[in-house]
């Protein structure tokens, strides 16, 4: 069982459809859980970053931490075509080595 | 945001040959170096752990005689991949974490090198 699994889609939502994405996990000893959003052959960039359980926002982007059942959620409201990206959720205990999802490629159409 | 460069951003070569990959970071400096390695619609796999003037840390399978890890100062780490073959042919990427402030997420990451090896 990989320490964090991840659907790798790919998802196909519609222009302003809200997007869910998830992962769950197994080791509960990680603490900080991040979003990453990667377009096609550049590096990840940080969307969001959560410290422990509990919900984020910034701007169109929520971020859920549940960690009684070992889940993340991002959400993404009024998806537009520039959100089409791969997403990565990626965690880590209080140390320095981060465990990444697989990543789930998602499509906005206009 | 921090701001991690990475030189080249691609490279092709033939096989046998050495190459190597740098990674900056430009407005901060960073005490831990990660290096990544991805292949096509797979996640990032860790390769290795850098800190600033020691040894790295490999993951298990990385052969450390083949990926040479360098991290001489606060803000340059390179990496070679010595006698490069095809089946290295990957998209290698750098991340570099700043001093932790508190319980901030500090991991920066660069571009990417997308390597071809002929």
């Amino acid at each position: 069982q990989k320490e964090v699994e991840q659907d790798p889609g790919p998802l196909s939502v519609p222009e302003g459809a809200i997007v869910s994405l998830n992962c769950t996990y197994s080791n509960s000893a990680f603490q900080y859980f991040m979003w990453y959003r990667q377009y096609s052959r550049k590096g990840p960039e940080l969307l969001m970053y959560t410290y422990s359980s509990g919900n984020k926002e910034d701007g169109r982007f929520t971020a859920q931490v549940d960690k009684s059942s070992k889940y993340i959620s991002l959400f993404i409201r009024d998806s537009q075509p520039s959100d089409s990206a791969t997403y990565l959720c990626a965690m880590r205990t209080g140390g320095f080595k981060t465990i990444f999802g697989a990543g789930t490629r998602l499509f906005v159409k206009a | 945001g921090a701001v991690v460069s990475q030189h080249p951003s691609w490279v092709i070569c033939k096989s046998g040959t050495s190459v190597k990959i740098e990674c900056r970071s430009l407005d901060f400096q960073a005490t831990t170096m990660f290096w990544y390695r991805q292949f096509p619609k797979q996640s990032l796999m860790l390769m290795a752990t850098s800190n600033e003037g020691s040894k790295a840390t490999y993951e298990q399978g990385v052969e450390k005689d083949k990926f040479l890890i360098n991290h001489a100062s606060l803000t340059l780490s390179t990496l070679t991949v010595t006698s490069a073959h095809p089946e290295d042919s990957s998209f290698y990427i750098c991340s570099a974490r700043a001093p932790l402030a508190g319980a901030q997420e500090t991991q920066y990451f660069g571009p990417g090198t997308r390597l071809l090896v002929l």
